[in-house]
């Protein structure tokens, strides 16, 4: 149990387009769902916190006009990031976190900005 | 949130217990110790967590100290899958955020 899933896998776009991330809790219901950024040879480094229905919550220095969250369901988040650049290139990973409360991590999204 | 202090490497032969030590010396009362591993461009993967007592699952047991100011991530036969960088993680109270530090590199040998 406890599988979280994330789509695309990896994704290669031109700068200046969006993209969308899918995050999906499989077998759980997911109250809360995260959004982490992780450079090459660094840490996870959290982003926001979606809860469902509500508003994301953004870290400091993370721009939620860039990086727009939608947690429609119990079972969906979105990340969508705007008009790429190569400096958004990273692995992107989310996780959700129902009951009981541990977080569950999906694979990751390799985004690279051309 | 409470910091964790890990070693940042370590090594272990094939078929021996990792022993992972954690410090985590300003831990309060109702925060618990989270233990996540990465491998290689994936995902984190949850271990196991506790809260006081110690802790064994069909992955690793959690070695909690009686003051909680350090704990112990141990894997009993360690296999070369279990390379990997593995993180203590203090989680709790209203925050609730998991704050990730560098962890610490396995490298299992054979």
């Amino acid at each position: 149990g406890a599988v979280v899933s994330q789509h695309p896998s990896w994704v290669i776009c031109k700068s200046g387009t969006s993209v969308k991330i899918e995050c999906r809790s499989l077998d759980f219901q997911a109250t809360t769902m995260f959004w982490y950024r992780q450079f090459p040879k660094q840490s996870l480094m959290l982003m926001a916190t979606s809860n469902e229905g509500s508003k994301a919550t953004y870290e400091q220095g993370v721009e939620k006009d860039k990086f727009l969250i939608n947690h429609a369901s119990l079972t969906l988040s979105t990340l969508t990031v705007t008009s790429a650049h190569p400096e958004d290139s990273s692995f992107y990973i989310c996780s959700a976190r129902g009951a009981p409360e541990t977080q569950y991590f999906g694979p990751g999204t390799r985004l690279l900005v051309l | 949130d409470a910091k964790t202090t890990q070693p940042t490497s370590m090594d272990c032969a094939e078929g021996r217990a990792a022993n992972l030590p954690c410090n985590h010396s300003t831990i309060s009362g109702n925060e618990y110790v989270y233990w996540y591993r990465q491998i290689h461009s994936q995902g984190p993967q949850y271990i196991i967590h506790g809260l006081k007592n110690n802790e064994t699952n069909e992955m690793a047991s959690l070695i909690i100290t009686e003051d909680r100011k350090s704990s112990t991530l141990i894997l009993p036969h360690a296999t070369l899958r279990d390379t990997a960088v593995y993180y203590c993680i203090v989680e709790g109270g209203n925050n609730r955020k998991l704050i990730w530090g560098l962890g610490t590199s396995l490298a299992v040998n054979p």
